[in-house]
């Protein structure tokens, strides 16, 4: 089945890039996303990619997809403090419900 | 902009209970889903709905669980006995099936079954 995986914490200084890492088994994947989750919030999508591409840049968020290791990053850029929080990769195909998978989200701590 | 919305945004429940959660989609949107999160644990699917039935279910939305859309906006979960487990926050999401099939999550609500 599918299975997607990320590193649990990341702490980075503000100011610096954030570069948080995701891997998912499911090669007939066809959508990527990045979700962020605030404390006590919901999820908001930030960006997503097609699985034809290999890189997405959307302002201060560049996503990066490698198709053959099956590996999905997200760069934040100038990180700031507002950027703390959860944020969770995901996946779905095409076809069926599109019911997204999601990864086990990554903590990102931003320190002044 | 057009958010996803969910009532209430949290409920306490005893166990053998019933519950209905309440979302409304955005309005130009097609597709609905049901997730929930378990505290400290991943953001799991429970179930899609599409032209007025199901279109997939995950393992954990069993007997206990089911949907319906009442009216024109309204998307709702109801959880007919609720045991200690159901405890979660669950999350209601809506999508338009054309393209790119991104998903909008409401902002949950936190069910606490006692």
């Amino acid at each position: 089945g599918e299975d997607v995986e990320q590193s649990l914490f990341l702490s980075v200084r503000e100011g610096d890039s954030s570069v948080i890492n995701c891997t998912y088994t499911d090669s007939s994947s066809t959508y990527l996303y990045w979700y962020k989750q605030e404390p006590g919030a919901g999820l908001q999508l930030l960006t997503y990619i097609f699985s034809n591409m290999d890189m997405k840049q959307d302002q201060r968020l560049t996503v990066l997809l490698n198709k053959k290791d099956k590996h999905l990053s997200l760069r934040i850029a100038d990180t700031q403090t507002g950027d703390s929080a959860i944020y969770f990769c995901a996946e779905s195909r095409r076809g069926g419900g599109n019911k997204l998978t999601f990864g086990t989200g990554t903590q990102l701590k931003v320190e002044l | 902009e057009p958010e996803v919305t969910q009532t209430p945004s949290h409920q306490v429940t005893q166990m053998g209970q019933e519950v209905i959660l309440r979302c409304v989609p955005i309005s130009n949107h097609l597709y609905f889903y049901w997730y929930r999160q378990i505290l400290g644990q991943k953001v799991e699917f429970l179930v899609s709905f599409y032209n007025n039935e199901i279109s997939e279910k995950s393992e954990i939305f069993d007997d206990q669980f089911s949907v319906e859309r009442p009216d024109g906006s309204n998307f709702t979960l109801k959880i007919r006995s609720t045991k200690l487990e159901d405890s979660a926050m669950y999350f209601c999401a809506s999508s338009v099936r054309v393209g790119v099939e991104t998903q909008y999550f409401g902002p949950g609500t936190r069910l606490l079954v006692l």
